[in-house]
């Protein structure tokens, strides 16, 4: 079955501190994951996308890793800011014949304290 | 550009009770999905469409309708709501269906069946 698994399903950091959310999945075949974030309220925003062949992949104090061969993808944020507060949903596409579907994480709800 | 938009943002119905959602993009995308997010869970696709007048089931379409007669367009109805409907539902559109076209979300539209 294509599952994503995400861990922890929610932390709580100081601001100024890094943190690392882990993304598990069996998806096959694999197109390629992205990374989404989103604020309450709004709608999910994409981070990063990675393909097979990409180890990974930075966007700002954002980076995500694959691992292709264990199937795990980490996001790490660096001197985490409040305004990172958020949920961080993993997201992994594969070909299903018609389109190309996306199987979404459950995400991690993050918290950055003062 | 406003992206995607979608109304109503919120909304409380009596089971047995219908309405529709709307969702516009202004991006000239091909194709449009509407997702529902629930506690715990992914995002889960309903419907999508890969170009106006065509319209496909999701994951879990059952309950739901949906139409694209405009291809800036893709409502979503529910025709005798039931409190499993009981949702946050987002709207998206991508330029095409490749694995590599990012998908826009709209907001949410948060319903509530009583």
């Amino acid at each position: 079955k294509n599952q994503v698994e995400q861990s922890p399903q929610s932390l709580i950091i100081l601001e100024g501190k890094n943190c690392t959310l882990q993304c598990n999945y069996t998806v096959s075949p694999f197109s390629n994951l992205r990374w989404y974030k989103q604020d309450t309220g709004r709608g999910p925003v994409s981070l990063t996308i990675m393909t097979f062949s990409e180890n990974t992949k930075s966007n700002g104090r954002y980076t995500a890793t694959l691992d292709a061969d264990t199937k795990q993808s980490s996001l790490h944020i660096t001197a985490s800011q409040l305004s990172d507060s958020a949920s961080y949903i993993c997201v992994v596409t594969f070909d299903s014949g018609g389109y190309n579907k996306l199987i979404f994480g459950a995400g991690t709800r993050l918290a950055v304290h003062p | 550009n406003a992206g995607v938009t979608q109304t109503p943002k919120f909304r409380v119905l009596k089971t047995g009770q219908s309405m529709t959602l709307l969702c516009a993009q202004d991006m000239n995308h091909e194709y449009m999905y509407w997702y529902r997010q629930d506690p715990g869970m992914g995002l889960r696709l309903i419907h999508y469409s890969v170009g106006e007048g065509t319209t496909a089931k999701g994951e879990v379409p059952d309950g739901y309708n949906v139409s694209r007669l405009k291809k800036q367009n893709f409502l979503l109805g529910l025709e005798s709501a039931a409190p499993s409907q009981t949702s946050v539902y987002f709207c998206a559109s991508s330029y095409t269906g490749g694995s590599y076209n990012e998908q826009f979300f709209g907001p949410g539209t948060r319903l509530t069946v009583l």
